[in-house]
């Protein structure tokens, strides 16, 4: 089945220890991507990457580090989470250059700092 | 800058109506647009893709549309089923390439039995 996996679903954490959250797809998707989501602020883009080694900043990139050493997984890093970074994270996918190529979507990591 | 508006930001109906949720946008030069669903807690499953050259796409019972020129699109739903409460999203992608999507904020919808 094509999909999009995070793990862990959900994570509760405490102020300045480093986590990383897995994301891996199995679509041979060259486009993958990191957001969050909060309450009245929607969903914001914390970086991408177009192809493995390739790699740049969304819109919220503070606070967050990434890596694609392979084409299906690109991790997100957090080397010092503080409680701001509370959120609904999503890890999503695409072919490159499609325009007819939808986005495809984890299921979410839910993240508590406290 | 891109923006994506979605209104209502909630709606209600009974079982069986049709309906029809909005999403507007600034910037008329998009690439494509996108209709996603989120269920509560959970991640966003793409109902419909409109390339920048088309003005609809079908699946079962919804239906999105696309007007550049006014920047809108609506998602129809025929005949709603509780089934179908969730969030509804609408996002535009200006480009190609590592161009991002642009998500509004989502329709929040509950069908009543």
């Amino acid at each position: 089945e094509a999909q999009v996996t995070q793990n862990p679903r959900y994570l509760i954490t405490v102020t300045g220890k480093k986590l990383t959250v897995t994301c891996s797809q199995n679509m041979n998707h060259e486009y993958m991507s990191w957001y969050r989501q909060d309450p009245g602020l929607g969903l914001r883009q914390i970086y991408y990457s177009m192809n493995v080694e390739v790699t740049d900043k969304g819109d919220v990139p503070e606070g967050y580090k990434v890596s694609r050493k392979e084409k299906r997984n690109f991790p997100l890093i957090l080397e010092s989470p503080s409680p701001n970074q509370t959120s609904l994270y999503f890890c999503a996918s695409s072919l490159l250059d499609r325009e007819n190529s939808p986005l495809h979507f984890g299921n979410g990591t839910r993240l508590t700092v406290t | 800058k891109q923006e994506v508006t979605q209104i209502p930001a909630a709606l209600s109906v009974p079982e069986g109506e049709n309906l029809v949720l909005n999403c507007s946008f600034t910037d008329s030069a998009i690439y494509n647009l996108q209709w996603f669903r989120q269920d509560p807690g959970k991640g966003l499953t793409s109902l419909l893709l409109i390339q920048s050259s088309q003005r609809e796409q079908t699946s079962g019972r919804l239906n999105a549309s696309l007007d550049k020129s006014s920047g809108r699109s609506t998602l129809y739903i025929a005949a709603s089923q509780p089934g179908d409460s969730a969030t509804y999203l609408c996002a535009v992608r200006r480009g190609s390439g590592n161009t991002p999507l642009v998500f509004g904020k989502g329709t929040r919808l509950s069908v009543i039995a």
